[in-house]
Parts: structure tokens; sequence; C-alpha cells
């Protein structure tokens, strides 16, 4: 069965700086997908990016962007200059490829120091 | 788009009532999922249907749990009768195709007294 691991619960960073939050996972397959979602106060769930195993190159969008080490199984998201409204949950999911299943990591909680 | 729209945001009712959650997919989107989360638990997919059909729902907790799709732009999951344990967030997602992006809506925050 596939697997989720976030290894840190909790962090905090100063306004302005950069922060890296870990993800590994577990899978034998060679195809898949991988995401992180940030979850505020408010409860919604939003995507913050999405990456396919198939791609080496790393997803970015805007001030996000995440490190993929597929041999390491490893799927790290970068937040740089860090705004307050980043305070959030940050989930790290990942989905096998053909399959509809989207398993969860356990959730770091980040939060951004004026 | 609207995004994926759930009602009611809040429902507090007492244990033992019928509850029914509802949820509208973004236009176009084959898949819909229920998932609860919780502090201990964290997010559980409950249920997911393709093309109005359910597919899976092992992760459906008792009998008192059961979910609807009459149309592509409608779902229910309904809770009869209602517990304090199944007090939880229980949001709706869904995504277009298999292994696509699942979008979720705001979640439907449920206190069973």
């Amino acid at each position: 069965a596939q697997t989720v691991t976030q290894s840190q619960p909790e962090m905090s960073v100063q306004e302005a700086e950069t922060v890296t939050l870990s993800c590994t996972y577990d899978t034998s397959e060679s195809n898949y997908y991988l995401f992180w979602y940030k979850q505020p106060p408010s409860r919604q769930m939003i995507l913050v990016i999405r990456q396919e195993a198939y791609k080496q190159q790393n997803a970015t969008e805007n001030r996000f962007s995440v490190n993929f080490q597929k041999a390491a199984k490893s799927f790290s998201l970068k937040i740089s200059d860090s705004q307050l409204g980043d305070t959030a949950m940050y989930f790290c999911a990942f989905i096998q490829g053909g399959s509809e299943k989207l398993v969860f990591g356990k959730g770091m909680k980040l939060t951004v120091n004026p | 788009d609207a995004g994926v729209i759930q009602s009611p945001r809040h429902e507090v009712t007492e244990m033992g009532q019928e509850v029914t959650l509802r949820c509208k997919p973004i236009s176009g989107h084959d898949y819909l999922f229920w998932y609860r989360q919780t502090m201990m638990r964290g997010l559980e997919l409950l249920i997911y249907f393709n093309n109005n059909v359910p597919i899976d729902d092992s992760g459906m907790p008792e009998d008192r749990f059961s979910a609807k799709m009459p149309n592509a732009s409608f779902s229910t999951l309904k809770i009869q009768p209602s517990e304090p344990r199944d007090s939880a967030v229980y949001f709706c997602a869904s995504s277009k195709q298999k292994a696509e992006t699942q979008y979720f809506g705001p979640g439907t925050r449920l206190l069973v007294l």
C-alpha cells in the first residue's frame, strides 16, 4: 500500500524567509502524481502544486516550488518569501496513475510570524 | 467556475437526528469524492463516484452512512442516526478524470451533541 510521511508536525518561520516542508512516500509504481495542499484556518483545502512523476523538471507556482527526488521518493515543498497568509496546515498527497484514491500525509502546521 | 459547492457550511444537531450534507461538483468533472477529517484520523476517503455511479464505498464507517449521486451536478451524504463520534469536517471533492487533481469544497463542519 502506498504511504505518505510528513515527519515534521510543526514549523515556524519569519515573514519573508524561505521554508522547506518535507515529504516522503512509498510506492512500487512508476506512474503517479504528487500534490501539496494547503489548509488555512478557514479549513478549505487548496491545491498548492502538482508534480507528475514522469516529469524530471520540478514544478513551480509563483513562490512555491518542489524538489522532487524520485529515486529517494522525496517530495519537498519550498516556500519563498513567506507571507502571513501562508500560515496553514500543509498536506502532501499521492495518487497512483490509473487510480482515483488520493493518499494524504498527516499534515504539517506552518506558522509565519511577522 | 464556482468551484465545488457544499451545504450547509456548519451543522449542529442532536444525537439520533438525521443529517444530510450536500455537494455540487465542478461542471464537467466525472469523479466525486466524499472525505471526512478529524484530528484523530486525519483525512479519510469515505466513498467516491464515477459518472454518478458509486465505485468504492469501503471507507464508509457504518451502515448509518449512505451517499447518493442522482445526477452529475448533485450528491448527498446522509447520516442516520447521527452520533457524537460523527462530529468532523466533511469534504466533497471532484476531479475531471482518474489521477487528476481533486478540487475540494469548503467543507461542512458537523457537530453532533
